[in-house]
């Protein structure tokens, strides 16, 4: 069966630009989570959705991070005005029980 | 911010033998999870252990929690040279449903 894939898996852009990183859960899965993995690091908690409703954003760093969930399934999450400091690996991960969660392959995104 | 640390930060050992890893943490848990992250790769859930659990097995896999302590540890046994990876320990604390990720174990299993 289909897991969680994410997309673009590379996203090079220049510092300044705007992005938008697209997961597609598992089908039928309530919860979606982001995170955020530096290298060498464990991934940081961004924020997550149950269905449609963001349920906690405090892992966002600043007001240029959002996300969205519109229709319960796919999620964007969405960076303004790229910095340098944003150049990371972020990852999406799906659950329905609100123990294991299903990762993604991530989008490893470079700012220039 | 980071919840747990893992011990050691790296650990090389020749195929067949057992490694442990360990994981602290700073607060009261509901579970503690440990996962795996192949190079280049996603991760992937390796075993779920409840704070009011002390041990589970899972295949080579076994987990202990010593919530007294806030530390947990991972044995593989009998690895292999497909185990190397980094392993991460994870916990969810109180209301939160998100995972707080230690800075995790990278295992070199050498043939």
């Amino acid at each position: 069966g289909a897991g969680v894939s994410q997309s673009p898996r590379y996203k090079v852009t220049k510092r300044g630009q705007d992005v938008a990183l697209r997961c597609d859960p598992i089908s039928g899965h309530v919860s979606l989570y982001w995170y955020r993995q530096a290298l060498g690091q464990g991934p940081e908690f961004l924020t997550y959705f149950n269905y449609e409703a963001q349920q906690d954003k405090s892992g966002l760093p600043n007001d240029r991070f959002s996300a969205e969930r519109p229709e319960g399934s796919i999620s964007t999450l969405t960076i303004q005005r790229t910095e340098q400091r944003d150049s990371a690996m972020y990852r999406c991960a799906s659950s329905d029980n609100y123990n294991e969660q299903f990762f993604g392959p991530g989008t490893r995104l470079t700012v220039l | 911010s980071q919840q747990g640390e893992e011990d050691p930060q790296a650990l090389s050992i020749q195929e067949g033998e057992n490694a442990t890893m360990n994981c602290s943490y700073k607060t009261s848990i509901n579970n503690l999870q440990w996962y795996r992250q192949n190079s280049g790769r996603g991760l992937v859930h390796l075993i779920l252990i409840r704070s009011n659990e002390r041990e589970k097995h899972s295949g080579r896999l076994r987990v202990t929690l010593d919530t007294s302590k806030k530390s947990s540890s991972l044995l593989i046994t009998a690895s292999r040279a497909a185990d190397t990876a980094s392993y991460f320990c994870a916990t969810v604390a109180g209301s939160a449903r998100q995972l707080t990720f230690g800075s995790g174990t990278q295992l070199t299993v050498l043939p």
